[in-house]
């Protein structure tokens, strides 16, 4: 059974920095694209970026490139989203998702649960 | 690249149906065949309900119908039930270097 299992909410300050993490189980982790989706409270969702596991070949929405890093632990299955300088406009929740390639109609098939990250000011 | 533009909201009764539109431009929605579709229910992850315009993942009820036109893509539930009351996004690819584009999001209410 495919599983995207994140790790839990976070309360952090202003200026401090995270890492997310995304732990995957029940497929070829180096196979398949994993994307982080950012959804603002009471907001739609936006694409930030996307990593390939094999070759860690990193894609970021342009809205967010220098904002977060995206990163991915072969050993461990486990996908990463952190940022080095949270602002208070970084609260929302964050989902990760596996995303399926061009020959499988490309698309999120399976989605972590959401990481709910508070900064305050 | 701005989001796709979908309805804010749109509402059916029990039984009835609800389309629900995705515009995009002939650079996403409009130049590839690869748009698919999202249901979330509050504090809830999303759901891949529809992919490649139409195609319907296992488990997915026939009630969800994908169609498109041009640069726009639309969503069809037919035989609306209390369970389809939910927020839909859809979402298109756009070329290698933008990648995906989500749209505004939809919220549906069954009366």
């Amino acid at each position: 059974e495919v599983q995207l299992v994140q790790s839990g909410a976070e309360i952090k300050k202003a200026g401090e920095s995270l890492k997310i993490s995304c732990k995957t189980s029940g497929y070829s982790f180096t196979g398949y694209w994993i994307a982080w989706v950012r959804q603002m409270p009471g907001r739609g969702l936006e694409w930030m970026g996307i990593i390939y596991p094999g070759d860690s070949d990193t894609r970021y929405n342009p809205s967010f490139q220098g904002q977060v890093t995206i990163s991915a632990d072969k050993s461990i299955s486990t996908a990463y989203l952190q940022w080095g300088s949270l602002k208070a406009s970084d609260t929302a929740m964050y989902y990760c998702a596996r995303h399926q390639g061009l020959e499988d109609g490309y698309n999120f098939d399976y989605w972590g649960q959401g990481a709910l990250v508070t900064v305050s000011s | 690249q701005s989001a796709l533009t979908q309805p804010p909201s749109a509402s059916g009764s029990p039984g009835q149906s609800v389309t629900i539109s995705c515009t995009g431009t002939s650079s996403d929605v409009g130049g590839y065949t690869y748009v698919s579709w999202y249901q979330q229910y509050p504090g809830k992850a999303p759901k891949l309900v529809i992919y490649e315009v139409f195609k319907r993942p296992s488990g997915v009820p026939d009630r969800f119908f994908g169609s498109k036109s041009g640069n726009t893509a639309s969503l069809t539930i037919s035989g609306l039930q209390a369970e389809d009351e939910a927020d839909y996004y859809c979402c298109s690819y756009a070329g290698n270097t933008n990648f995906e584009i989500f749209g505004t999001g939809t919220k549906v209410t069954v009366l």
